[in-house]
């Protein structure tokens, strides 16, 4: 399977600062990727579809201005948590779709943050 | 998107065969059946997949019912480090996006 690197691995900031993770495909090129965030004991949700060269495509509840997602090259997608809050703390992970098997995800180590 | 129903627990033995059921009783005839699994504070892995027949690969087995309305997963020696919560997902092909559901956490005991 794919390998997909994801940085960092965890993050603190202050209330109001931005933060941007980075989700690499490190052996295959990618033309989507996903981006999830998971709460405390619940489940993965997807939060936007990301393809190469074009707009995210976000799912419904979810701020496309204050997650603001660029996928400008095959291998390097990323999520930019503007003015964070402590309500946006959560477990964010991306995965990669593509290749052969272009129904099978590969899924970063995610990115733990904590906002203050 | 069609569901899928999961026990929300289930415990195992070390060393033994365990058995994870999932129901999908609504499933389209082309949806396949995924399953992965995520281990605490990592991102989920991709554990097998099937459309009709049962499949085998070197993680794990999965048994596809005749009617295709419930498979399951079987890992044929159970370790510590299955320990993990195992989501059942059907994905259409053609739509590469996943749901996951509340999925089944597997306990292993030593």
């Amino acid at each position: 399977g794919a390998v997909v690197s994801q940085h960092p691995s965890r993050v603190i900031c202050k209330s109001g600062t931005s933060v941007k993770i980075e989700c690499r495909s490190l052996d295959f090129q990618a033309t989507t990727m996903f981006w999830y965030r998971q709460f405390p004991k619940q489940s993965l949700m997807l939060m936007a579809t990301s393809n190469e060269g074009s707009k995210a495509t976000y799912e419904q509840g979810v701020e496309k201005d204050k997650f603001l997602i660029n996928h400008a090259s095959l291998t390097l997608s990323t999520l930019t948590v503007t003015s964070a809050h402590p309500e946006d703390s959560s477990f964010y992970i991306c995965s990669v779709a593509g290749g052969l098997a272009k129904n099978i995800q590969y899924f970063g180590a995610g990115t733990r943050l904590s906002v203050l | 998107d069609a569901k899928t129903t999961q026990p929300n627990s289930m415990e195992s033995n070390e060393e033994e065969p365990v058995h994870l059921p999932c129901n999908h009783s609504t499933i389209s005839g082309t949806d396949y059946i995924h399953w992965y699994r995520q281990l605490p504070s990592q991102g989920p892995e991709y554990v097998i997949h099937g459309l009709t027949s049962n499949v085998n690969n070197r993680m794990a087995s999965l048994a596809i019912a005749e009617d295709r309305k419930s498979s399951t997963l079987i890992l044929h020696r159970a370790t510590l480090r299955d320990a993990a919560v195992y989501y059942c997902i059907l994905s259409n092909f053609g739509n590469e996006k996943l749901t996951f559901g509340t999925g089944t956490r597997l306990t292993i005991i030593p």
